[in-house]
C-alpha cells in the first residue's frame, strides 16, 4: 500500500530557486492539501484541493503555488524560494472533504532548508 | 473561525505513568476531532479520532473522549511506555467552519524516561 508518497524527502534550495515538492496518492482520494510545519506553529495549511481542476488558498498560501490537473497527483510549488520557506511539507488526502469524519492521510514529509 | 488549544509541553514522564493532555476547541457546527502523533523524524500518523459527542476514540491504549459541553477532547493514557515518546497533535476538522480543512493545535512533545 504505498498510500500518499512524497518527493523528495531532503532538499536544499539557495534563495531565488524555484523547485516542486511531488505529491501522490493511489487512494482515488478527491481531496489533497499542503501543509507546512513549522517548530512551535503546528501545522498550517498551505494549499488544498476537492478535486481535480479545483484548488483554493490555506492559512499560509504566499510563495506556493499548486495544481491538480489529475485526481493522483497534486504538486506544491515554490516560485523563489526565500530563507522563511524553510520548513518540513507534509502533503494529506482523504476521500472526500464534505465527510468530515473522513481520515486525512499524510506522507512521509520533506524537508526543505532554503539558504 | 475554528481553532484548536491543547496544552504546550515539552512533557516529561516516567515509563508506566498515567498521562493526560489537555485539548479544547471553538468551532460551529459538529467537527470531527483526531489526535495524530508524530514520531521523531517521521510523518503524522492518525492516533485516534471522534465523529459526534459522547464518541471514545481509543487505539493503542490512549483514549480521548468528544465532550461538547466542555468543548475537549483530552488524550489519556493508562500507563506509558518509552516507545510512546513523541509529539501528539490535537485537531478538528468541520466542513462549515474550515472547508473540510484540519485545523491542528500547536502539538505537545513527550519524552519518556525509562
Amino acid at each position: 500500500n504505498a498510500g500518499v508518497t512524497q518527493t523528495p524527502k531532503f532538499q536544499v534550495l539557495k534563495t531565488g530557486q524555484s523547485m516542486t515538492l511531488q505529491c501522490a496518492q493511489d487512494m482515488n482520494h478527491e481531496y489533497m492539501s499542503w501543509y507546512r510545519q513549522d517548530p512551535g506553529m503546528g501545522l498550517r495549511l498551505i494549499h488544498y484541493s476537492v478535486g481535480a481542476g479545483i484548488t483554493d488558498q490555506g492559512e499560509v498560501p504566499n510563495g506556493y503555488n499548486v495544481s491538480r490537473s489529475t485526481t493522483e497527483d497534486f504538486p506544491l510549488r515554490l516560485l523563489s524560494a526565500a530563507p522563511s520557506q524553510t520548513s518540513v511539507y507534509f502533503c494529506a488526502s482523504s476521500y472526500n472533504a464534505q465527510g468530515f469524519g473522513n481520515t486525512i492521510y499524510f506522507g512521509e514529509g520533506s524537508w526543505l532548508t532554503v539558504v | 473561525g475554528d481553532s484548536v488549544t491543547q496544552m504546550e509541553g515539552p512533557v516529561t514522564l516516567s515509563e508506566e505513568a498515567f498521562l493526560t493532555i489537555n485539548c479544547t476547541y471553538t468551532a460551529t457546527g459538529y467537527p470531527s476531532l483526531f489526535w495524530y502523533v508524530q514520531y521523531p523524524g517521521e510523518g503524522l500518523q492518525l492516533l485516534l479520532k471522534a465523529t459526534k459527542a459522547d464518541d471514545k476514540g481509543s487505539n493503542k491504549g490512549f483514549e480521548a473522549t468528544y465532550r461538547k459541553e466542555t468543548t475537549s477532547f483530552h488524550l489519556e493514557k493508562g500507563s506509558v511506555q518509552v516507545s510512546d515518546s513523541a509529539v501528539y497533535f490535537c485537531a478538528l476538522r468541520n466542513y462549515g467552519g474550515s472547508q473540510g480543512n484540519l485545523i491542528f493545535g500547536k502539538g505537545t512533545k513527550l519524552s519518556v524516561k525509562p
